[in-house]
C-alpha cells in the first residue's frame, strides 16, 4: 500500500461528458503528480501541484484540468471526452517539491483510475 | 528534447537472467531509476541509481551506468513469475522523464 488514495477505480461514461477523478496524497506529501497510461503511448506526464500551487505542466490537453486543495488532496477533471481519452489516470505524491530534488525523488502512486469512454 | 527509450518487451525463462536496457539523452540527469509496475497496480520504485555510481547492487538486483553511452540498464538474477511485471526506466533533473516502459515476460 503506497498511502495514496484514488477514487473512483473505475469509471465507464460516454463521449462528450464530463468527470472527475480524485486523489488523496500520502500522509505529509506536499506534491500531487497526475499521469495518464494508455496502451499505445506509455506513461504521459500531465500536471504537478506542490502546495496547492501548480509546478509543472506536461501533456495535459486544454478539455483537462486539475487542481490541489487546502487538504492537500487533488482531483484532475476531464471534459468533453473523447475515445481516445480512455486510459489508466495515474496520481502519485512526494515530499519533495520537484521529482529529481530530494534525496531519492521517490514519487508514490496510487492504483489508479480506470476511465473507459464510450 | 529529453527522451528515454526501452524495449517494449523481454522474454526470459525462469531461473534465468533478466536484463533489461535503457537509454537516456540528458547528460545531466542526477538520478536514475527503475520503476516496476504489477499487474494492476501503480509504479513502485525498485531502486535507483546516482549519476556519479556506476554500478548498484541489491540483492538479485544489480544496476549498470554508462555514462559515457547514456545507457542504463537493470539485471534481475534468477528471475522468478513474481518479477513480471512492467519495468520503467526514468531520469530525473527537475523533473522525471519516463521510459516507455518493457514487460517482463517469465517463460516456465
Amino acid at each position: 500500500d503506497s498511502g495514496v488514495t484514488q477514487t473512483p477505480k473505475h469509471l465507464i461514461t460516454a463521449t462528450g461528458q464530463r468527470v472527475t477523478l480524485r486523489c488523496s496524497p500520502r500522509s505529509g506529501d506536499l506534491s500531487v503528480y497526475w499521469y495518464q497510461q494508455s496502451l499505445d503511448q506509455g506513461l504521459q506526464f500531465l500536471i504537478q501541484y506542490y502546495n496547492g500551487e501548480e509546478r509543472a505542466k506536461g501533456n495535459i490537453l486544454e478539455r483537462f484540468s486539475a487542481q490541489q486543495f487546502p487538504d492537500l488532496h487533488s482531483e484532475l477533471n476531464l471534459s468533453s471526452l473523447e475515445l481516445g481519452d480512455s486510459a489508466l489516470y495515474f496520481c502519485a505524491s512526494s515530499a519533495e517539491g520537484s521529482a529529481g530534488g530530494g534525496v531519492a525523488g521517490e514519487l508514490f502512486f496510487g492504483e489508479g483510475s480506470r476511465l473507459t469512454v464510450l | 528534447g529529453e527522451d528515454v527509450e526501452q524495449s517494449l518487451f523481454l522474454s526470459v525463462r525462469e531461473g534465468d537472467s533478466s536484463v533489461i536496457n535503457c537509454t537516456y539523452t540528458d547528460s545531466s540527469s542526477t538520478y536514475l531509476y527503475w520503476y516496476k509496475q504489477e499487474p494492476g497496480a501503480g509504479l513502485q520504485l525498485l531502486t535507483y541509481i546516482f549519476s556519479n555510481m556506476d554500478m548498484k547492487q541489491d540483492q538479485r538486483l544489480t544496476v549498470l551506468l554508462n555514462k559515457k553511452d547514456k545507457h542504463l540498464s537493470l539485471r534481475i538474477a534468477d528471475t522468478q513469475t513474481g518479477d513480471s511485471a512492467i519495468y520503467f526506466c526514468a531520469e530525473s533533473n527537475y523533473q522525471l522523464i519516463w521510459g516507455a516502459g518493457t514487460k517482463l515476460i517469465i517463460k516456465p
